[in-house]
């Protein structure tokens, strides 16, 4: 069954430092997502893209906060300088354009600031 | 905005008895109604979802209400196993929006043999 990837599983970093979380949506998908849980918490929507650009965004997604498709394959989250309560599981998931709407998800990448 | 509201936060079943998940919305323009089940250490996974124009759903031992006028919808699984033990989350969107998926808080359920 196809899937959402996710690198990388875990990652540390300090605090101040960029970091880079690479997702490679399932194929033939055109809508991507970034959600984020902190530990123990609610799944929190952060960003939606289509036609390679911002379609929606929430309030957590501020301008430390950016969205990239580089190629086509991968879509990016990057945090510019990054915070300790930027300590979460990422989540990137896709959807189809087509009928029915099932978001998938990927395994998410554990981001720790130290 | 969307607010999802989801009880109980745990649960605690013997196996083979029934587990009831409830959920209730606030935005009356939501209209799919996903649940996802998510392992330790992994993503979402989704198990079965409904939508507006339907009023139950059930997918083997798992089924989905949907009380639109009450804004409610609830997750039923009959005949627990260990292996159902997970946290589950309710979401809501308005699919003619970006699927922006509002959640739930989660329900950590426990199956215990």
């Amino acid at each position: 069954e196809p899937e959402v990837t996710q690198t990388p599983s875990h990652q540390v970093t300090q605090m101040g430092q960029e970091v880079i979380l690479r997702c490679v949506p399932i194929s033939n998908h055109l809508y991507f997502y970034w959600y984020r849980q902190i530990l123990g918490q609610k799944v929190e929507f952060l960003v939606s893209f289509y036609n390679n650009e911002i379609s929606e965004k929430s309030e957590i997604f501020d301008d430390q906060f950016s969205v990239e498709r580089p190629d086509g394959s991968n879509f990016t989250l990057k945090i510019r300088s990054t915070k300790l309560e930027d300590s979460a599981m990422y989540f990137c998931a896709s959807r189809t354009t087509g009928g029915g709407n099932t978001i998938y998800f990927g395994e998410g990448s554990w981001l720790t600031v130290v | 905005g969307e607010n999802v509201e989801q009880h109980p936060s745990t649960l605690s079943v013997q196996e083979g008895d029934s587990a009831v998940i409830k959920c209730t919305y606030s935005d009356s323009a939501s209209n799919y109604f996903p649940w996802y089940k998510q392992e330790l250490g992994k993503g979402p996974q989704l198990i079965i979802d409904i939508r507006s124009n339907v009023g139950e759903k059930k997918d083997q031992r798992i089924a989905v209400t949907l009380n639109k006028t009450a804004k409610h919808f609830s997750l039923h699984i009959t005949e627990t196993q260990p292996e159902d033990s997970a946290v589950y989350f309710c979401a809501a969107t308005r699919e003619a929006a970006g699927n922006k998926l509002t959640f739930g808080g989660g329900t950590r359920v426990l199956v215990k043999p």
